[in-house]
């Protein structure tokens, strides 16, 4: 079956624009999470969903950054007054039980602040 | 908080040699430990997991032990092909937890 999808796959804006990016999760999952790669690193939560409410939010960096889940599948993440420290690869994941290790990860949103 | 500390790569191989990338932690509780990998232009997959003190992941030939004595889950594969090249990521979660901590990546390049 179909897997975790995000779009776009690459984005380029420029510092100070705003950005949405966007992830589709595996059809059934109720859980769903963002995390953030900075070059160089590991994944590093930022936000955990379950159904439509952010169950834990505690990974957002500051209040430019804010993800919704309105229906309670797709996910857009928001990026407000763009920082060139805000250039990564934005993971998203899914999964039936919110179980760590039972996360499928889509291929990500490679984001970069000019 | 939690936290995880694994080889620096990169690190080249020759076909069928031997690999090894350690990997310890450091978590209030009783974690469990993976092994994602990341092949070229795909995502992250889980590779093998582990949930309990002496607990054996094992998945494509690879495995790992969760060692309490030494906060340890090192990888190891006996004879590695050209395919297995990728980025490793050691991670942890707590029992009760949802959110993955990851190590900061492994890259492995296996030479034909």
């Amino acid at each position: 079956g179909a897997g975790v999808s995000q779009t776009p796959s690459n984005k380029v804006t420029e510092k100070g624009k705003y950005v949405e990016l966007r992830c589709d999760p595996i059809s059934g999952h109720t859980a769903l999470y963002w995390y953030r790669q900075s070059l160089g690193q590991g994944p590093e939560f930022l936000i955990y969903f379950q159904g439509t409410g952010a169950a834990d939010d505690s990974g957002l960096p500051n209040d430019r950054f804010f993800a919704v889940r309105p229906e309670g599948s797709v996910s857009t993440l928001k990026i407000q007054r763009t920082e060139r420290g805000d250039s990564a690869v934005y993971l998203c994941a899914s999964s039936v039980s919110g179980r760590a290790g039972e996360q499928y990860f889509g291929p990500g949103t490679r984001l970069t602040v000019t | 908080g939690n936290s995880v500390t694994q080889m620096e790569g990169p690190v080249t191989l020759s076909e069928e040699a031997f690999l090894t990338i350690n990997c310890t932690y450091t978590a209030t509780g009783y974690p469990s430990l993976f092994w994602y990998v990341q092949y070229p232009g795909e995502g992250l997959q889980l590779l093998l997991k582990a949930t309990k003190a002496d607990d054996k992941g094992s998945n494509k030939g690879f495995e790992a032990t969760y060692r309490k004595e030494t906060t340890s889950f090192h990888l190891e594969k006996g004879s590695v092909q050209v395919s297995d090249s990728a980025v490793y990521f050691c991670a942890l979660s707590d029992r009760n937890d949802y959110k993955l901590s990851f190590g900061a990546g492994t890259t492995v390049t296996v030479r034909a």
